[in-house]
């Protein structure tokens, strides 16, 4: 059964350091998000990414944050400038789009700790 | 704005209990609805879902939610619940342009063998 994948499965940094947390999408699907959810709270959507372009985002997904697709299957989450809050657990997901099928399939996440 | 409330943050029951996990949301439009589970050390997995039609789904592992529209209610029940059913449960919903997921808080289910 295809399956999201993500990479790395923890990543540790420094603050201050740029981070970038790899998603490989379900290949037919159209529709990619991340979410975070930091160590006792709720899963937070981050951005949506539709056509090449992000589509929807929070308030959480400040300048610091980008996204890119840059090679038609891998999704990229980027944050430039790491903060102590940035640590959470980060999770793509993927949705087909067409059908009227609104299920999305998660990754198993990656743990990003800054320090 | 749309907002998921799970009632119960941390349940624990003996095997062979019954389970009601409640979900309420706060969203005035169509929504799907969605149950997720955690295992430990594993992904979020898909228990079950809600588009339309019969307001009782029927998920993975015998699990069955009723959606009531008047309540904003989405609950997740099982009739007995086995050790493996300990997990985190999240209550989720679609709302938005671009069917993003709001999310409620989790419950923890531990289950006494």
């Amino acid at each position: 059964e295809p399956e999201v994948t993500q990479t790395p499965s923890h990543q540790v940094t420094q603050m201050g350091q740029e981070v970038i947390l790899r998603c490989v999408p379900i290949s037919n699907h159209l529709y990619f998000y991340w979410y975070r959810q930091i160590l006792g709270q709720k899963v937070e959507f981050l951005v949506s990414f539709y056509n090449n372009e992000i589509s929807e985002k929070s308030e959480i997904f400040d300048d610091q944050f980008s996204v890119e697709r840059p090679d038609g299957s891998n999704f990229t989450l980027k944050i430039r400038s790491t903060k102590l809050e940035d640590s959470a657990m980060y999770f793509c997901a993927s949705r087909q789009g067409t059908g009227g099928s609104y299920e999305q399939y998660f990754g198993p996440g990656t743990r990003l700790t800054v320090t | 704005a749309q907002s998921v409330s799970q009632h119960n943050h941390h349940v624990i029951l003996s095997e062979a209990a019954s389970l009601e996990l409640g979900c309420n949301y706060s969203y005035g439009g169509t929504v799907n609805l969605f149950w997720y589970v955690q295992y430990p050390g594993q992904h979020l997995q898909l228990l079950l879902k809600y588009f339309s039609g019969d307001p009782l789904v029927k998920g993975i592992k015998g699990f069955e939610a009723e959606f009531i529209k008047s309540k904003f209610s989405f609950n997740l029940r099982k009739p007995s619940v086995q050790w493996s059913d300990t997990a985190e449960y999240f209550c989720a919903v679609n709302a938005g342009s671009n069917y993003q997921l709001i999310w409620g808080a989790g419950t923890k289910l531990i289950i006494k063998p």
